[in-house]
């Protein structure tokens, strides 16, 4: 079966850095997305990496090992808007996304 | 703005009726997508379609059906409602098949009491 872990819940406190990992086993792999989800409002895309390393985009940076079927996303400056949910999705081999549960983000002053 | 509208955005309804949600997207999009979000279960994906022609089941069609009108059409029908079908319904559409990076409507929380 396909299957998407990531953390269920995670605190942080505003101007810190925190990291939230995914790791997949899926049929194919053509892609690993992150979105944010705020409570009660839609997904929206905030990257995408299909080759192994670091892309970075401002605050927000993420990772993908494809050999090891990992991916990161760190976010930095932590802000109170960043409350939310983070959301890692990968495309499979019928370029279908398969979706995690998310993480959900509290940020503590 | 190119955009993905949803209607409605709130509906309450009784066990047993027929509903209808409907999806409309300016985006020039041929991919279109269902999905419903249960708190703790993450998306989950209901029908899709990759033109006017082309109807797919995901992985929790049961009890749900779907009509693309047109290109920028896509709507979701629950022909007897149940409890359970209780959930906030996404709209979502695609540009091509290579990079699947999807774009959501704004969601419809449905209740069915």
């Amino acid at each position: 079966g396909q299957n998407i872990d990531q953390p269920t819940e995670m605190t942080a406190t505003e101007g810190a850095i925190v990291q939230i990992n995914c790791t997949y086993q899926t049929s194919g792999f053509n892609g690993l997305f992150w979105y944010q989800q705020h409570a009660g409002e839609a997904p929206t895309f905030l990257s995408y990496n299909v080759l192994d390393g670091l892309e970075e985009k401002g605050r927000f940076s993420s990772f993908l090992s494809r050999s090891k079927g990992y991916s990161y996303l760190l976010l930095k400056e932590l802000q109170m808007k960043d409350s939310a949910s983070y959301l890692c999705a990968v495309s499979d081999s019928n370029y279908q996304l398969i979706w995690g549960a998310g993480t959900k983000l509290i940020i503590k002053p | 703005d190119a955009d993905v509208t949803q209607t409605p955005r709130n509906r309450i309804t009784k066990t047993g009726k027929r509903i209808m949600l409907e999806c409309s997207q300016t985006k020039g999009h041929d991919r279109m997508y269902w999905y419903r979000q249960d708190p703790g279960l993450g998306l989950r994906l209901i029908y899709y379609s990759f033109d006017v022609k082309d109807i797919n089941k995901g992985e929790i069609s049961d009890g749900y059906s779907v009509s693309r009108q047109a290109q920028a059409k896509f709507s979701l029908s629950l022909e007897s409602a149940i409890p359970n079908q209780t959930a906030l319904y996404f709209c979502a559409t695609s540009e091509n098949r290579d990079y699947n990076e999807q774009f959501f409507g704004p969601g419809t929380r449905l209740t069915v009491l």
